[in-house]
């Protein structure tokens, strides 16, 4: 069965600093896999996706995230944090053949990024 | 170019009673699906179609309704509502189903409240 977890439900870190948002999987196949970022009263918007290419995925506003398939990882960086930046972060994994959603998804819990001043 | 529109934005229900969310995209997609998301719980599928006359059942289903007569809308129908309904509603769209590993567009969201 496909799983995602989000290993801290809120991270605060200081305007300047560098981002972490930690994401781990669990898929029996090769997944791709997505981080969404939702600002307050919006809707989700995709930050980054990695589909099997290199390992290594830039995204929107700065953000990166790496591919690990031996520590079934992938986390979410940003060398220094904006106040802009302040949402809530989704790691999703979409894996048709490993039991996520019925339409392939599973979606993490979301972790909250403060951005303190 | 609008995307994805959902109206309404908030609704306040009485338990028991019917109403419809509805989503409309204008980009032409295959896939269109409704997702709940409740605070700690991330976001829950519970319908989806991948074509005009085509859907099916998502994790949480329960309670809801869905049609697709065309491409552009995928209206949910909430038949009787429940305290338990309570949360707010995306819908999103794709130009191929999610396992092409295509983007989701997303709708700004429905709050609705069931009293």
């Amino acid at each position: 069965a496909q799983s995602v977890t989000q290993l801290d439900s809120h991270v605060s870190v200081s305007e300047g600093t560098p981002v972490l948002l930690r994401c781990n999987y669990s898929s029996s196949y090769s997944p791709s896999l997505f981080w969404y970022v939702q600002h307050p009263n919006k809707g989700l918007q995709l930050l980054l996706k990695y589909t099997s290419a290199a390992t290594l995925v830039k995204g929107i506003n700065g953000f990166e995230a790496e591919f690990k398939k031996s520590e079934t990882s992938f986390h979410l960086t940003k060398p220094s944090a904006h106040m802009s930046d302040a949402a809530e972060y989704f790691c999703v994994v979409s894996d048709r053949y490993s039991g996520g959603g019925a339409d392939g998804l599973t979606f993490g819990k979301g972790t909250h990024l403060i951005i303190q001043p | 170019n609008a995307g994805v529109t959902q109206t309404p934005k908030f609704q306040v229900l009485k338990t028991g009673q019917s109403m419809t969310l509805q989503c409309a995209q204008d980009m032409n997609h295959e896939y269109m699906s409704w997702y709940r998301q409740d605070p700690g719980m991330g976001l829950r599928l519970i319908h989806y179609s991948v074509g005009a006359g085509i859907t099916d059942q998502g994790e949480v289903p329960n309670g809801y309704n869905v049609s697709r007569s065309t491409t552009e809308d995928f209206p949910l129908r909430l038949l009787s509502a429940a305290p338990s309904q309570t949360s707010v509603y995306f819908c999103a769209s794709s130009y191929r189903g999610t396992w092409d590993t295509g983007e989701l567009f997303f709708g700004e969201g429905s709050r609705l409240t069931v009293l």
